[in-house]
């Protein structure tokens, strides 16, 4: 199953700075997800990193805010912009386990990382 | 609109078994998922199930009933390890998850 190595694992930002987290997968695979999950709370969407075109954003989520980089099929970044407090939260991305995006199977995710905005 | 329903907490003993229930309504369905989640960590993949029935992994089983938006995961001789978080998740049509807000169990001596 695809393995993903997601740096950095935890920063510390100034208000109104930029993060950008990055994600390698072990293998190739047509279709990575960046998930946000806030302190206490469950994950959700922000958007669907597409190889070769613009990634595909969750209502509540921007590209400005948010712009997601897919140069291949094993990489994947998701850059946090001009950061305030609110956006203090863990970020992951996310794969199919089999790597290929099919309809079955579970997903994997990356280790996470741990933003705090001060 | 879409929505999923966990309880917020549970508490079992060590060696009994603990049921689970997530409710769903959502705009589309493509499968719901099973995920464990220790504090401080990314979630972990348990189970799957796209079509009704009861779907078993070892200690760990899920159920689903399509009609009636219903799933459970059921955990069986339950372990002190098994304290954690579960995640009930759903996908649309597409590769889209939504995900409920989690059932924290912890699991006592």
């Amino acid at each position: 199953s695809a393995v993903i190595s997601q740096k950095p694992s935890r920063d510390i930002c100034q208000r109104g700075t930029s993060l950008t987290i990055q994600c390698q997968v072990d293998s190739q695979v047509t279709m990575m997800f960046w998930y946000r999950q806030q302190p206490g709370q469950s994950l959700t969407l922000i958007a669907t990193a597409n190889q070769g075109s613009e990634a595909t954003y969750e209502s509540g989520f921007v590209i400005d805010k948010f712009p997601i980089s897919r140069p291949n099929l094993t990489f994947s970044t998701l850059t946090v912009s001009n950061m305030s407090p609110e956006d203090s939260s863990i970020y992951l991305c996310s794969v199919p386990l089999g790597g290929t995006g099919g309809l079955g199977g579970g997903y994997t995710f990356g280790s996470g990382t741990r933003l705090t905005v001060v | 609109g879409q929505n999923i329903d966990q309880p917020t907490e549970m508490t079992a003993t060590e060696g009994a078994i603990v049921q689970i229930n997530c409710t769903y309504q959502t705009s589309g369905f493509n499968g719901l998922f099973w995920y464990q989640q220790h504090a401080g960590e990314a979630p972990t993949f348990l189970s799957y199930n796209v079509l009704d029935g009861l779907e078993e992994k070892g200690r760990f089983s899920s159920f689903l009933s399509r009609s009636k938006g219903y799933s459970y995961l059921l955990l069986k001789e339950l372990q002190m390890k098994d304290s954690a978080s579960y995640l009930c998740a759903v996908r649309n049509y597409g590769q889209n998850f939504v995900f409920g807000p989690g059932t924290r169990l912890s699991v006592l001596p």
